[in-house]
């Protein structure tokens, strides 16, 4: 079965400082690779995706991630936070073979201070 | 536009009843999902189901139940409500054969007194 590692529990940053959201899976076979972003209040929305092609995926508000496959990585990027970017963050992994089952990392709290 | 409604958001009940949260989403997914999120455990899988007719256990399905008799609905139950299931309840779908990406509801929120 596979895992997700998020190595964050809670961030705090000021405005116009960069992020990065570390994600590791473990899972023997190929997957596709996902960041979820959570509104105060609201329910989970799909930041970005990967799973083909260039290991630098580019989401929604900025924000990036690089996969990794010899370190079984994807790590989430932002160059510069704005206090908008407060939310939980969820990595998600989906094997390949059984896509749409995916298992979820315990999640980050990012707090950006204005 | 497409969606996935869950009802009701907010629901109290007492220990030992049955409470059934209803999840209903337009976007012809065969894939469907319950995920309950609680603090320091993130999302973790209760029931799933990949189309009509289809059921099977997540990781915490233990005291819930799911059914699918058509492709828009997956209603779960909760058999006897216990203390131990107050949380926040998420219905997901995402396409079958695709790449996993889901979409959410916005959540219901139980309370088990």
């Amino acid at each position: 079965a596979q895992s997700v590692s998020q190595h964050n529990h809670h961030v705090i940053l000021s405005e116009a400082a960069s992020l990065e959201l570390g994600c590791n899976y473990s899972y023997g076979g190929t997957v596709n690779l996902f960041w979820y972003v959570q509104y105060p209040g609201q329910h989970l929305q799909l930041l970005l995706k990967y799973f083909s092609g260039d290991p630098l995926v580019k989401g929604i508000k900025g924000f990036e991630a690089e996969f990794i496959k010899s370190k079984f990585s994807f790590n989430l990027r932002k160059p510069s936070v704005q206090w908008s970017d407060t939310a939980e963050y969820f990595c998600a992994v989906s094997p390949n073979t059984n896509a749409g089952k995916s298992t979820f990392g315990d999640g980050t709290t990012l707090t950006v201070k204005p | 536009d497409a969606e996935i409604t869950q009802s009701p958001r907010h629901k109290i009940t007492e220990t030992g009843r049955q409470v059934t949260l209803a999840c209903h989403q337009t976007w012809n997914h065969n894939n469907m999902f319950w995920y309950r999120q609680d603090l320091g455990h993130g999302l973790r899988l209760i029931h799933y189901s990949y189309g009509v007719q289809d059921t099977n256990k997540g990781e915490v399905s233990d005291g819930y139940s799911v059914s699918r008799s058509n492709t828009e609905d997956l209603p779960l139950t909760l058999e006897s409500a216990a203390s131990s299931q107050t949380s926040v309840y998420f219905c997901a779908s995402s396409e079958s054969g695709g790449t996993g990406e889901a979409f959410f509801g916005q959540g219901t929120r139980l309370t088990v007194v």
